[in-house]
């Protein structure tokens, strides 16, 4: 099985720290994605990317980067944190267009 | 824009019944996903469905495509308490430079003794 390995289930952070979450996929797969998901507003795409060094923006990319050195990781970088970011993030990946998504096991942020 | 919509978004419903939820898509797509979360977990793979009429079962829980109709239901036969989850659909459009999935609202589940 694919297994999609986030480094940390739960966070607490300071506002203004620099944040990084950390995503790991083991079955060499091309695609991978950071969702943000808020009670009441479903999965929402954060960035994505399609290989080494390429990303793009999702819907809500504003005071988040991301980077992709190697293909199997994938990370998520909050400049600045802010108490508007604690959630739950989910990181994913997939074969390729049109494949379907396997899932890490989350990691809750809390903002302070 | 690819729009996925799932009704009902809440469903209460008692054990032993039977009950539909639905995804409905608004663009040309042969691929459709189903996925399920347990409160505060992630979400897991149920169901991938690849093509028109294209039906997958397990256990109390069938999900099926049509295609035509831009539609998808999941089915639950004789619910358990265990069944009590949030699901989601994910479509993927035929466009093949969408590389990303476009996934519904979910449809929280809970089961009632």
């Amino acid at each position: 099985d694919v297994k999609v390995t986030q480094s940390s289930r739960y966070l607490v952070k300071r506002t203004g720290e620099k944040v990084f979450l950390e995503c790991v996929q083991d079955m060499d797969h091309e695609n991978m994605f950071w969702y943000r998901q808020d009670p009441g507003l479903g999965l929402r795409l954060i960035y994505f990317s399609y290989d080494v060094k390429m990303k793009e923006k999702g819907d809500i990319p504003e005071g988040y980067s991301v980077s992709r050195e190697k293909k199997e990781r994938f990370s998520l970088i909050l400049e600045s944190a802010s108490t508007n970011q604690t959630s739950m993030y989910l990181c994913a990946s997939s074969r390729g267009w049109g494949y379907g998504y396997t899932f890490g096991s989350g990691t809750r942020l809390t903002v302070v | 824009e690819l729009k996925v919509e799932q009704n009902p978004l809440f469903l209460s419903m008692q054990e032993g019944k039977n009950y539909t939820i639905y995804c409905n898509y608004s663009t040309t797509s042969d691929r459709l996903y189903w996925y399920r979360q347990d409160p505060g977990k992630s979400l897991e793979s149920l169901f991938v469905l690849l093509s028109n009429g294209a039906v997958k079962q397990e256990g109390r829980l069938m999900a099926s495509l049509d295609t035509k109709a831009r539609l998808s239901t999941l089915h639950i036969t004789a619910a358990v308490h265990d069944l009590s989850a949030t699901y989601f659909c994910a479509v993927a459009p035929r466009l093949r430079s969408a590389r990303q999935l476009t996934f519904g609202s979910g449809t929280q589940l809970t089961v009632l003794p």
